[in-house]
């Protein structure tokens, strides 16, 4: 079975730091780009990062530059999302997901991380 | 003014159908873009539905009935997702996505509600 599944999510002070995992299962992670998209409580998907197949071609979202980095390790089955200089609006599910062009499927359940002091 | 645009709400009767639109942004022309569409039901993840370019570019997901179906409205410079013969089930937050200016970009979603 194809699977995604985040893990690192938490509460952390604002100005503080994060590091997301997502461990991948039921297909080879070298073959496809991953990404990474957030959803705020109540609110919409943003798409936060993603990255090429051996991690030689990076895209963020403006309001993330400079602060988060996405990263992969294939032979660990594993994407990773560092969060730095984290804000309250940076509080949402973070989700990931295998990418296809624009196919994102699967997706995984979703980790909460939380900013506020 | 956000790249893509959603209406916030849309109610429909079950049977009936309902055109959800995705009205790119004054100046982004439609027609060469890959719309994708989304479906996310409550406490759970979004899930693809389906890809459309053209009507001889167009794919549907694994699983996905084919009551759904994408189609572009030049004139209004949208995407459209139809949704036919709806069911109950088909309440859910609807989002499509472009990529746009080297990231990929979701509408606001819409909320489809079948009573």
């Amino acid at each position: 079975e194809v699977q995604l599944v985040e893990s690192g999510g938490g509460l952390v002070q604002p100005g503080g730091s994060l590091r997301l995992s997502c461990a991948a299962s039921g297909f080879t992670l070298s073959r496809y780009w991953m990404s990474w998209v957030r959803q705020a409580p109540g609110k919409g998907l943003e798409w936060v990062a993603n990255i090429r197949q051996d991690g030689g071609e990076k895209y963020y979202v403006d309001s993330v530059k400079g602060r988060f980095t996405i990263s992969r390790d294939n032979d660990k089955n594993s994407l990773y999302l560092q969060m730095n200089s984290l804000r309250a609006e940076d509080t949402a599910v973070y989700y990931c997901a295998r990418q296809d062009v624009g196919l994102f499927d699967p997706w995984g359940q979703g980790t909460l991380v939380t900013v506020s002091s | 003014q956000a790249v893509l645009t959603q209406p916030a709400s849309l109610s429909a009767s079950p049977g009936a159908s309902a055109s959800l639109t995705c009205t790119l942004r004054s100046g982004i022309n439609v027609g060469p873009y890959i719309i994708y569409w989304y479906q996310q039901k409550p406490g759970s993840p979004p899930q693809y539905l389906l890809t459309y370019k053209s009507d001889s570019d167009k794919q549907l997901g694994s699983g996905v009935p084919s009551r759904f179906s994408g189609s572009k409205d030049t004139s209004a410079n949208a995407g459209i997702l139809l949704i036919s013969g709806l069911q109950s089930e088909d309440e859910a937050d609807y989002y499509c996505m472009i990529w746009y200016s080297s990231a990929w970009v979701f509408g606001g979603g819409t909320k489809l509600t079948v009573l």
